[in-house]
Protein backbone atom coordinates (compact mmCIF):
# COMPACT_ATOMS: atom_id res chain seq x y z
CA UNK A 1 0.00 0.00 0.00
CA UNK A 2 1.28 3.15 -0.91
CA UNK A 3 -0.52 4.83 2.21
CA UNK A 4 0.12 8.69 2.00
CA UNK A 5 1.80 10.03 -0.83
CA UNK A 6 3.23 14.20 -0.66
CA UNK A 7 4.87 15.24 -3.62
CA UNK A 8 7.44 16.88 -4.16
CA UNK A 9 9.47 16.17 -0.94
CA UNK A 10 11.38 19.35 -1.38
CA UNK A 11 11.13 23.07 -2.38
CA UNK A 12 12.75 26.08 -2.80
CA UNK A 13 10.48 29.23 -3.62
CA UNK A 14 11.07 32.80 -4.23
CA UNK A 15 9.12 35.37 -2.20
CA UNK A 16 5.52 35.92 -3.37
CA UNK A 17 5.88 32.80 -5.85
CA UNK A 18 3.22 30.44 -5.61
CA UNK A 19 2.44 26.62 -5.30
CA UNK A 20 0.60 23.61 -4.37
CA UNK A 21 1.64 20.62 -2.15
CA UNK A 22 0.34 17.88 -3.38
CA UNK A 23 -1.06 15.12 -0.81
CA UNK A 24 -2.88 11.73 -1.70
CA UNK A 25 -3.80 8.60 0.52
CA UNK A 26 -5.42 5.13 -1.22
CA UNK A 27 -6.56 4.25 1.97
CA UNK A 28 -10.67 6.01 1.75
CA UNK A 29 -9.88 7.68 4.51
CA UNK A 30 -12.33 10.79 5.64
CA UNK A 31 -9.95 12.58 7.22
CA UNK A 32 -7.42 14.17 6.07
CA UNK A 33 -5.37 17.69 7.61
CA UNK A 34 -2.21 19.87 7.37
CA UNK A 35 0.54 19.76 9.27
CA UNK A 36 3.74 22.55 9.67
CA UNK A 37 6.62 21.60 11.84
CA UNK A 38 9.44 24.40 12.10
CA UNK A 39 12.65 23.79 13.50
CA UNK A 40 12.71 22.25 16.75
CA UNK A 41 8.97 22.51 17.44
CA UNK A 42 6.07 19.98 17.17
CA UNK A 43 3.30 20.06 14.22
CA UNK A 44 1.01 22.79 13.96
CA UNK A 45 -2.41 21.83 12.33
CA UNK A 46 -3.11 24.22 8.92
CA UNK A 47 -6.02 22.89 7.76
CA UNK A 48 -7.93 20.08 7.95
CA UNK A 49 -10.99 18.15 5.94
CA UNK A 50 -13.66 15.71 7.33
CA UNK A 51 -14.64 14.77 3.90
CA UNK A 52 -15.04 15.66 0.26
CA UNK A 53 -16.45 19.04 0.04
CA UNK A 54 -15.69 19.78 3.60
CA UNK A 55 -12.51 21.94 4.96
CA UNK A 56 -12.13 23.79 8.25
CA UNK A 57 -9.23 25.95 9.51
CA UNK A 58 -6.87 24.65 11.94
CA UNK A 59 -4.36 26.64 14.32
CA UNK A 60 -1.77 28.56 12.11
CA UNK A 61 -4.37 28.96 8.38
CA UNK A 62 -3.44 31.80 7.10
CA UNK A 63 -1.59 31.80 3.64
CA UNK A 64 -2.92 28.48 3.22
CA UNK A 65 -6.15 27.81 0.88
CA UNK A 66 -7.16 24.34 0.56
CA UNK A 67 -10.12 22.34 -1.05
CA UNK A 68 -11.19 18.58 -0.88
CA UNK A 69 -12.77 17.69 -4.40
CA UNK A 70 -12.15 14.48 -3.95
CA UNK A 71 -11.46 11.74 -1.14
CA UNK A 72 -7.87 11.11 -1.86
CA UNK A 73 -6.56 14.66 -2.55
CA UNK A 74 -5.84 17.40 -0.69
CA UNK A 75 -3.89 19.81 -2.17
CA UNK A 76 -2.60 22.87 0.11
CA UNK A 77 -1.47 25.98 -2.00
CA UNK A 78 0.59 28.98 -1.08
CA UNK A 79 -0.56 32.09 -3.27
CA UNK A 80 2.23 34.06 -2.53
CA UNK A 81 5.08 32.71 -0.43
CA UNK A 82 6.94 34.52 2.32
CA UNK A 83 9.98 33.47 4.18
CA UNK A 84 8.01 33.02 7.51
CA UNK A 85 6.32 29.85 5.28
CA UNK A 86 9.57 28.08 4.93
CA UNK A 87 9.07 24.72 7.32
CA UNK A 88 8.01 21.12 7.04
CA UNK A 89 5.00 20.56 6.09
CA UNK A 90 2.92 16.73 6.46
CA UNK A 91 -0.12 15.29 5.13
CA UNK A 92 -2.26 13.30 7.45
CA UNK A 93 -5.33 10.96 6.83
CA UNK A 94 -7.50 8.95 8.82
CA UNK A 95 -10.75 7.08 9.68
CA UNK A 96 -11.65 7.98 13.52
CA UNK A 97 -15.19 7.28 13.59
CA UNK A 98 -16.41 6.40 16.78
CA UNK A 99 -13.60 4.69 17.87
CA UNK A 100 -10.83 7.22 16.92
CA UNK A 101 -8.46 4.72 15.11
CA UNK A 102 -5.63 5.94 14.13
CA UNK A 103 -3.81 8.73 11.65
CA UNK A 104 -1.12 7.97 8.65
CA UNK A 105 1.22 10.79 7.80
CA UNK A 106 3.10 10.99 4.77
CA UNK A 107 7.13 11.73 4.79
CA UNK A 108 7.04 15.59 4.57
CA UNK A 109 7.48 18.42 1.97
CA UNK A 110 10.43 20.69 3.14
CA UNK A 111 9.72 24.00 1.87
CA UNK A 112 12.65 26.63 1.91
CA UNK A 113 11.10 30.34 0.82
CA UNK A 114 13.65 32.98 -0.24
CA UNK B 1 -9.69 21.78 23.65
CA UNK B 2 -8.33 20.32 26.70
CA UNK B 3 -4.55 20.36 26.79
CA UNK B 4 -2.13 17.89 27.77
CA UNK B 5 1.16 18.44 29.72
CA UNK B 6 4.14 16.16 29.47
CA UNK B 7 7.95 16.64 30.61
CA UNK B 8 10.40 17.97 27.51
CA UNK B 9 12.86 15.53 27.90
CA UNK B 10 13.70 12.31 29.60
CA UNK B 11 16.54 9.54 28.92
CA UNK B 12 16.57 5.96 28.94
CA UNK B 13 19.13 2.90 29.15
CA UNK B 14 18.87 0.32 26.28
CA UNK B 15 16.99 -2.82 27.23
CA UNK B 16 15.25 -0.81 29.99
CA UNK B 17 11.67 0.04 30.14
CA UNK B 18 10.57 3.75 30.18
CA UNK B 19 7.64 5.42 31.28
CA UNK B 20 6.20 8.05 29.43
CA UNK B 21 4.03 10.43 31.61
CA UNK B 22 1.15 12.51 30.19
CA UNK B 23 -1.11 14.84 32.64
CA UNK B 24 -4.20 15.81 31.06
CA UNK B 25 -6.28 17.16 33.66
CA UNK B 26 -9.11 18.76 31.64
CA UNK B 27 -10.06 15.68 29.70
CA UNK B 28 -13.43 15.35 29.35
CA UNK B 29 -15.82 11.73 28.76
CA UNK B 30 -15.35 12.15 24.61
CA UNK B 31 -11.75 12.23 24.65
CA UNK B 32 -9.59 9.85 23.29
CA UNK B 33 -5.73 9.56 24.37
CA UNK B 34 -3.67 9.19 21.41
CA UNK B 35 0.29 8.66 21.94
CA UNK B 36 2.00 9.62 18.32
CA UNK B 37 6.19 9.50 18.01
CA UNK B 38 7.96 11.04 15.44
CA UNK B 39 12.18 10.49 14.56
CA UNK B 40 14.41 12.15 13.11
CA UNK B 41 13.62 13.35 9.65
CA UNK B 42 10.26 11.10 9.32
CA UNK B 43 6.47 11.82 9.57
CA UNK B 44 4.80 10.93 12.59
CA UNK B 45 3.71 7.58 13.72
CA UNK B 46 0.99 6.27 15.46
CA UNK B 47 1.66 4.26 19.26
CA UNK B 48 -1.37 3.45 20.92
CA UNK B 49 -4.56 4.88 21.70
CA UNK B 50 -7.35 4.96 24.56
CA UNK B 51 -10.36 5.77 26.30
CA UNK B 52 -11.10 4.56 29.78
CA UNK B 53 -9.17 1.07 29.89
CA UNK B 54 -6.05 0.15 29.83
CA UNK B 55 -4.35 -1.00 26.57
CA UNK B 56 -1.21 -3.11 24.56
CA UNK B 57 -0.17 -3.58 21.59
CA UNK B 58 3.29 -5.03 19.85
CA UNK B 59 5.02 -1.32 20.37
CA UNK B 60 3.57 -0.21 23.69
CA UNK B 61 1.66 -0.26 26.81
CA UNK B 62 -1.32 2.57 27.68
CA UNK B 63 -2.03 3.01 31.59
CA UNK B 64 -4.78 5.60 32.28
CA UNK B 65 -5.08 6.33 35.18
CA UNK B 66 -8.84 5.79 37.18
CA UNK B 67 -9.55 9.56 37.10
CA UNK B 68 -8.59 9.59 33.44
CA UNK B 69 -6.63 13.22 34.08
CA UNK B 70 -2.86 11.47 33.36
CA UNK B 71 -1.99 8.36 31.57
CA UNK B 72 1.67 7.05 31.01
CA UNK B 73 3.15 4.94 27.60
CA UNK B 74 5.11 2.65 28.72
CA UNK B 75 8.16 0.92 26.30
CA UNK B 76 8.73 -2.27 27.55
CA UNK B 77 12.34 -2.59 26.46
CA UNK B 78 13.84 0.94 25.25
CA UNK B 79 15.85 0.22 22.18
CA UNK B 80 17.88 3.08 20.17
CA UNK B 81 15.43 3.16 17.51
CA UNK B 82 12.66 3.73 20.38
CA UNK B 83 14.71 7.66 20.35
CA UNK B 84 12.14 10.26 19.35
CA UNK B 85 9.81 12.58 20.12
CA UNK B 86 6.71 11.21 21.71
CA UNK B 87 3.62 13.21 21.31
CA UNK B 88 1.05 12.69 23.90
CA UNK B 89 -2.80 14.08 22.22
CA UNK B 90 -6.42 14.28 23.18
CA UNK B 91 -9.12 13.60 20.38
CA UNK B 92 -12.64 14.43 21.22
CA UNK B 93 -15.83 12.02 19.47
CA UNK B 94 -18.52 14.46 18.13
CA UNK B 95 -21.43 14.27 16.21
CA UNK B 96 -20.16 16.80 13.87
CA UNK B 97 -16.84 14.92 13.39
CA UNK B 98 -13.50 14.15 15.83
CA UNK B 99 -11.79 16.80 16.72
CA UNK B 100 -8.49 16.72 14.67
CA UNK B 101 -4.86 15.70 16.04
CA UNK B 102 -3.71 18.86 17.69
CA UNK B 103 -0.14 18.71 18.73
CA UNK B 104 2.04 19.84 21.61
CA UNK B 105 5.94 19.93 22.08
CA UNK B 106 6.04 16.34 23.64
CA UNK B 107 8.51 14.52 25.13
CA UNK B 108 12.21 13.92 23.35
CA UNK B 109 13.09 10.43 24.36
CA UNK B 110 16.71 9.91 24.53
CA UNK B 111 18.36 5.95 24.70
CA UNK B 112 22.07 5.90 26.23
CA UNK B 113 23.79 2.80 24.46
Amino acid sequence: NAGVTQTPKFQVLKTGQSMTLQCAQDMNHEYMSWYRQDPGMGLRLIHYSVGAGITDQGEVPNGYNVSRSTTEDFPLRLLSAAPSQTSVYFCASSNPGRKNTEAFFGQGTRLTVV
Amino acid sequence: DAKTTQPNSMESNEEEPVHLPCNHSTISGTDYIHWYRQLPSQGPEYVIHGLTSNVNNRMASLAIAEDRKSSTLILHRATLRDAAVYYCILSRVRNSGNTPLVFGKGTRLSVIA
